[in-house]
């Protein structure tokens, strides 16, 4: 079992949609989690840090369940420039990363 | 600011040849990582530096690759002898102290195949 999995997709959606992807992580002493973004044949950006107690920025609201060792990732009114493959990143208090394969979006007009 | 500067940007060998990678950190940034991007996957963590000292090396295949960063500041990622599962994007990425809740920022990628 991966460290990190995510639903690979792909996730195609019309414009204005709302989206969402899940991530699961096993381990349980993970300590901070984050969402970057990967366009293609690109290197991965960050999109947001994800916070215990939830956060949103603009669109885009991310969520944790540490009971449930998962982490989610809502898009709302979907763009196409949103069209790009989204990772979610787990570290350990040590700072290791973990990224999982990603889940691709495409945003159809 | 200037990002994190990687070459080449583009590498082909034929299998059992060694090459090189070059990675230059933002100025000031402590932690650098070396990560493989196999086609369709997420990024694998190769090495991890602080300084100049090996944080991480638990998924580096010693046997064929190498890592080094001498002055705590740029770095080399080097494989001898290739194989052809190698073929893959070698991303550096740095951050200022490699803390837990850190961003890691990106360069652009070494695309490697090997033939």
């Amino acid at each position: 079992r991966k460290e990190v999995e995510q639903d690979p997709g792909p996730f195609n959606v019309p414009e204005g949609a709302t989206v969402a992807f899940n991530c699961t992580y096993s381990n349980s002493a993970s300590q901070s989690f984050f969402w970057y973004r990967q366009d293609c044949r690109k290197e991965p950006k960050l999109l947001m840090s994800v916070y215990s107690s939830g956060n949103e920025d603009g669109r885009f609201t991310a969520q944790l369940n540490r009971a449930s060792q998962y982490i989610s990732l809502l898009i709302r009114d979907s763009k196409l420039s949103d069209s790009a493959t989204y990772l979610c990143v787990v570290n350990t208090n040590a700072g290791k990363s973990t990224f999982g394969d990603g889940t691709t979006l495409t945003v159809k007009p | 600011e200037a990002g994190v500067a990687q070459s080449p940007r583009y590498k082909i060998i034929e299998k059992r040849q060694s090459v090189a990678f070059w990675c230059n950190p933002i100025s000031g940034h402590a932690t650098l990582y070396w990560y493989q991007q196999i086609l369709g996957q997420g990024p694998k963590l190769l090495i991890q530096f602080q300084n100049n000292g090996v944080v991480d090396d638990s998924q580096l295949p010693k046997d064929r690759f190498s890592a080094e960063r001498l002055k705590g500041v740029d770095s080399t990622l080097k494989i001898q002898p290739a194989k052809l599962e190698d073929s893959a994007v070698y991303l550096c990425a740095s951050s200022p102290w490699g803390d837990r809740g850190e961003t890691q920022y990106f360069g652009p990628g070494t695309r490697l195949l090997v033939l």
